[in-house]
């Protein structure tokens, strides 16, 4: 029941921004769209999730489109330490019983 | 101070044994969860509880059974280990009713079955 594609992998020139996409043209009004990231086999690290605003913390930012079917994950000046897969997923259910289903993942690789 | 702890984090075991993980968050969160990474790094849910309770069983093997002694633990017994269990599993807890609502994870526990 994937409910996100990504693209399997990417690469990036360290101090540019990484731009990573993400499809959920299934989403449902109140399904809210998460990106984590997995460095290594460590267990996998919040950066990020939305409704239909864009978002922006410390990590990174989040545009979702009008439609919501798309949204992009952007770090704004990667660096080695952001070589990771990225997974975008939807949250589905609600709270309490909230179901998040990943997709199948962005590797992305930082270049010197 | 490891907010979502798991236990231990290699297991190396015969096929047909049984075996346990254990997973304990100290975070006051109401919701646990299971997933299973496969060697392609997929990650899928297999159970959440809230509460002690199950919610979510996503068909997993009737081999797997969840227990969930209080709502700060969650561990996964697995009876007559396949090969095709080897996988990495992650713990991982989530608070409920709140608005950033977000899973924490455990850093996992890498299980392969010979």
């Amino acid at each position: 029941d994937a409910k996100t594609t990504q693209p399997p992998s990417m690469d990036c020139a360290e101090g540019r921004a990484a731009n990573l996409p993400c499809n959920h043209s299934t989403i449902s009004g109140n399904e809210y769209v998460y990106w984590y990231r997995q460095i290594h086999s460590q267990g996998p690290q919040y950066i990020i999730h939305g409704l239909k605003n864009n978002e922006t913390n410390e990590m990174a930012s989040l545009i979702i489109t009008e439609d919501r079917k798309s949204s992009t994950l952007i770090l704004p000046h990667a660096t080695l330490r952001d070589t990771a897969v990225y997974y975008c997923i939807v949250r589905v259910g609600t709270s309490g019983t909230y179901k998040y289903i990943f997709g199948t993942g962005t590797r992305l690789k930082v270049l010197a | 101070d490891t907010a979502v702890s798991q236990t231990p984090k290699y297991l190396v075991t015969q096929m047909g044994n049984d075996k346990s993980i254990k997973c304990e968050q100290n975070l006051g969160h109401d919701t646990m969860y299971w997933y299973k990474q496969d060697s392609k790094k997929f990650l899928k849910i297999m159970f959440s509880y809230n509460n002690k309770e199950l919610i979510i069983n996503e068909t997993v093997p009737n081999r797997f059974s969840p227990k969930s002694p209080d709502k700060a633990h969650l561990n996964l017994h697995i009876n007559s280990l396949e090969l095709g269990d080897s996988a990495v599993y992650f713990c991982a807890s989530s608070p409920a009713g709140i608005t950033n609502e977000k899973l924490f994870f455990g850093s996992g526990t890498q299980l392969s079955v010979l």
